[in-house]
């Protein structure tokens, strides 16, 4: 059980471009999603966390203009990258937490490879 | 900020020996600490979580021990094996954000 599913799994695109990346919860309802960015050989960095039904909530220094989150349902959160360019090349990950009280596990998605020429 | 340090940032054992690895966090409200497994270009895995009114919990070759005095918490796996090597990470919660640690390379050696 707790299968995040992530897609796509590798993106290579122009400058300029827009990049959306799905996020879905196979056999759970996420009440909570989170994206993260990973550069190489580095830590998972928290972008956002987003509820179903509500706006995201964005880390500092993350440009919400530039990062789109939305959180249509239960099972499915996307991120948008807007007019990427180069340094938004990285790895990005998502997790899911469903309902209970307290703190409850992450499940990550595969992560998203995005590489912005 | 709240912050989570994690050493080593590699460690390279013999197959068969143990390996530790510890995290210290600085957030008094957490509570909740997984460790997660993450292989070159895979999803990070978790192995083992500890919830802060627990001081130890073992499963199989993992356990994990807490200090909640002194803010530290720490993953030990033994009988260490080949398939093992990945990069390790901590985390601290206290409600639904995680912070993680900056990782461990663990590699094993045959």
């Amino acid at each position: 059980g707790a299968v995040v599913s992530q897609h796509p799994s590798r993106v290579i695109c122009k400058s300029g471009t827009s990049v959306k990346i799905e996020c879905r919860s196979l056999d759970f309802q996420a009440t909570t999603m989170f994206w993260y960015r990973q550069f190489p050989k580095q830590s998972l960095m928290l972008m956002a966390t987003s509820n179903e039904g509500s706006k995201a909530t964005y880390e500092q220094g993350v440009e919400k203009d530039k990062f789109l989150i939305n959180h249509a349902s239960l099972t499915l959160s996307t991120l948008t990258v807007t007019s990427a360019h180069p340094e938004d090349s990285s790895f990005y990950i998502c997790s899911a937490r469903g309902r209970g009280v307290g703190n409850q596990p992450q499940h990550f998605g595969d992560g998203t490879r995005l590489s912005i020429l | 900020g709240e912050n989570v340090e994690q050493h080593p940032s590699t460690l390279s054992v013999q197959e068969g020996d143990s390996a530790v690895i510890k995290c210290t966090y600085s957030d008094s409200a957490s509570n909740y600490f997984p460790w997660y497994k993450q292989e070159l270009g895979k999803r990070p895995q978790l192995i083992i979580d500890i919830r802060s009114n627990v001081g130890e919990k073992k499963d199989q070759r993992i356990a994990v021990t807490l200090n909640k005095t002194a803010k530290h918490f720490s993953l030990h796996i033994t009988e260490t094996q080949p398939e093992d090597s990945a990069v390790y990470f901590c985390a601290a919660s206290g409600t639904y954000k995680y912070i993680f640690g900056t990782g461990t390379r663990l590699k094993v050696l045959a």
